[in-house]
């Protein structure tokens, strides 16, 4: 059973528009997400993280986090066809294992022109 | 300028034979990690080191050992190759825990 649950699978934004990507953990243990961006044949780069709830931004790109619900969100405005990659949410525990990130299955974004 | 550097990039191996994948980072951090990916299963946790020292070990094979001859280094051994273990290996690395993982090219190993 899959701990992190993002949505949607697929995601199509016209050029300019808005994009929001969602992810819960069903580990109650869950203290940090952490979103990565992955574009093809290359290795995931850390976005954003967020360890509190509420909000953070920086730039086009807006995290929330509900830590009663476990449930992030990730939003991007002003979407470009560069910004195309897919998108991994990662869940950390400070109790668990040494660091280990919990991934997602991915929300695979398509900006188009 | 890759601060993490992970060898071969490609390998194709054959059924039951062993590999070596290479990971040396730069970053002066002191932890690393190894991850995998494949098509069919997402980006998943297979083992971490801090100082050298192993810290947790996800994978449910003896056939994958982690090996770390200096603090910035850490291959994988794989014995007795599978088709299954066919997918992306990703090196990777942090300062300490709690703080962002950075990731590697990635050694994508094919098992024919």
């Amino acid at each position: 059973q899959q701990k992190v649950q993002q949505s949607p699978e697929s995601l199509i934004v016209p050029e300019g528009g808005m994009a929001s990507l969602n992810c819960t953990s069903s580990d109650r243990n869950v203290d940090y997400f952490w979103w990565y961006r992955q574009h093809s044949g290359k290795s995931p780069k850390m976005l954003m993280s967020i360890f509190s709830n509420g909000e953070k931004e920086e730039g086009r790109f807006t995290v929330h986090l509900n830590k009663a619900s476990l449930h992030t969100s990730l939003h991007i405005r002003d979407s470009q066809p560069s910004d195309s990659a897919l998108y991994l949410c990662a869940a950390s525990s400070v109790s668990g294992s040494f660091n280990k990130l919990t991934f997602g299955a991915g929300t695979r974004l398509a900006v188009c022109p | 300028d890759p601060k993490i550097i992970q060898k071969p990039k490609y390998l194709v191996a054959v059924t039951g034979s062993e590999k070596i994948l290479i990971c040396e980072q730069y970053l002066g951090h002191n932890a690393m990690y190894w991850y995998r990916q494949s098509a069919k299963k997402p980006l998943e946790f297979m083992f971490s080191y801090s100082y050298q020292k192993l810290m947790d070990n996800q994978t449910a094979s003896s056939r994958f050992q982690p090996q770390s001859s200096k603090k910035n280094h850490l291959d994988l051994q794989i014995t007795a190759l599978k088709p299954d273990d066919s997918a992306t290996y990703f090196c990777a690395s942090s300062q300490q825990e709690n703080t962002e993982v950075f990731f590697g090219k990635g050694t994508r190993l094919t098992v024919v």
